[in-house]
């Protein structure tokens, strides 16, 4: 099982969609979740991050957690053809401080 | 500008070569890492400094080596042990090293063998 995983993809969603993105990770002693957004041949820029479970809304990103399922998502509002990006999720290893552990990510494709 | 400057943006290594890449911030940061990116690829650990003159090895250090000599800067040299180093690699940084700080990265360098 790896340690933390995401569907690859692609996600295709109409312009003005609700994008859903899902991530599971197997270490229950995990702390802290970010979300990063990866552009081709760019470097990821943090989306955002949650720490305690439910949801945490910043404009037209939601990321929620459930501890118990060991279960991270992120929704995407009225999502936009820039949405259109590798969004990788990140959990911190448990007695690792802050080293990360990322998914290999899902590709989201916005359609007009 | 505050922010991670990696450079050279592309590099080309030759058999039995080693070469370094640079990472540099100005953030104030104490706490510096290095990542692989293959192409569909998550990515993976090689390198993290929480502080100046130390250095840890991450999931993948083998062929690696780092250097922590001033706090804003955290070179990695890809040795020639390292058998496949063709690569996206991401220098990033964080306040400091607890479980909720976030990490930002730099722009990348790529490296390719010739």
């Amino acid at each position: 099982q790896k340690e933390v995983e995401q569907n690859s993809g692609p996600l295709s969603v109409p312009e003005g969609a609700i994008a859903s993105l899902n991530c599971t990770y197997s270490d229950r002693g995990s702390q802290s979740f970010f979300w990063y957004r990866q552009y081709s041949g760019k470097s990821p820029e943090l989306i955002m991050f949650i720490y305690s479970n439910g949801d945490k809304e910043d404009g037209r990103f939601t990321a929620q957690l459930n501890k118990a399922s060991q279960y991270v998502s992120l929704l995407i509002r009225d999502s936009q053809p820039s949405d259109s990006a590798t969004y990788l999720c990140a959990v911190n290893k448990a007695g690792g401080g802050n080293k990360l552990t990322f998914g290999t990510g899902t590709q989201l494709k916005v359609e007009l | 500008d505050g922010g991670i400057t990696q450079s050279p943006k592309y590099l080309f290594r030759k058999e039995g070569q080693n070469v370094t890449l640079s990472c540099e911030q100005n953030l104030n940061h104490d706490a510096m890492y290095w990542y692989r990116q293959d192409p569909g690829q998550g990515l993976r650990l090689i390198y993290y400094s929480q502080i100046v003159n130390d250095f840890q090895k991450g999931d993948i250090a083998e062929g690696y080596s780092v250097s922590r000599e001033k706090k804003e800067s955290f070179p990695l040299t890809v040795t020639s042990a390292q058998k496949n180093p063709t690569a996206f690699y991401l220098c990033a940084s964080s306040t400091g090293d607890r479980v909720q700080e976030t990490q930002y990265f730099g722009p990348g360098t790529r490296l390719l063998v010739l």
